[in-house]
């Protein structure tokens, strides 16, 4: 089991980009939360889909934030303009039951922007 | 922000100590975990508690769903040196799975 596969580890862009995250969740499962980590914050659920489709998206900070899963083995999480303050750790995680059981992290992608 | 009040927020031991932490919050939770995060990783769930009163242990880790519903409670027995990182606790009472962390508890553990 390749366990749940974010990328890129690392992106450092500049501000007024446009930053795609990617994920690729476990094989069989139907939910997928994105979350973000950041120190003053914490780990915050952006948004979460069950069977591909968006079931709660109230996380989303800012329009600039979008995310998308057009099939069951792909997601992505994008912002666009980025922002200094969108610096963060983003996991992706998925869950084979909705999430109440728990779910499996991926290893997250850290965004710095600059 | 963080709904969940969780402490201590850091824990300096020696190996070989117990360690407890807690989560309370003013909600009440159908479910609660607890997760560890190691530096650079995602974290990993420990820990899965669906009762008021549950009481699940996982090697030498024991978690409990309390009463009231609104805590819960990590226990750490004869700490090693791998049992260095952040815990963190997440309580939903969504059906979808749709959790609120805790700011973490950070374990350092000496020799």
């Amino acid at each position: 089991d390749a366990g749940v596969i974010q990328s890129p580890r690392h992106e450092v862009t500049e501000m007024g980009q446009e930053v795609t995250l990617r994920c690729k969740p476990i094989s069989g499962h139907n939910s997928l939360f994105w979350y973000r980590q950041t120190m003053m914050r914490g780990l915050e659920l952006l948004i979460y889909f069950n069977n591909n489709v968006p079931i709660d998206d109230s996380g989303m900070p800012e329009d600039r934030f979008s995310a998308k899963m057009p099939n069951a083995s792909f997601s992505t999480l994008k912002i666009q303009p980025s922002e200094p303050r969108d610096s963060a750790v983003y996991f992706c995680a998925s869950s084979p039951q909705g999430g109440v059981f728990g779910y499996t992290f991926g290893s997250g992608t850290r965004l710095t922007v600059v | 922000g963080q709904q969940l009040n969780q402490s201590p927020q850091s824990m300096f031991i020696q190996e070989g100590e117990d360690v407890s932490m807690n989560c309370t919050s003013s909600s009440i939770f159908n479910t609660w975990l607890w997760y560890k995060q190691d530096p650079g990783e995602g974290p990993v769930l420990l820990i899965a508690l669906y009762k008021a009163g549950e009481l699940t242990s996982n090697g030498r880790l024991t978690a409990q769903f309390g009463i009231t519903r609104k805590d819960s409670f990590l226990n750490i027995s004869a700490s090693i040196p791998s049992d260095v990182g952040i815990y963190f606790c997440a309580g939903s009472t969504d059906s979808w799975g749709k959790f609120q962390f805790g700011a973490g508890t950070q374990v350092v553990v000496t020799p």
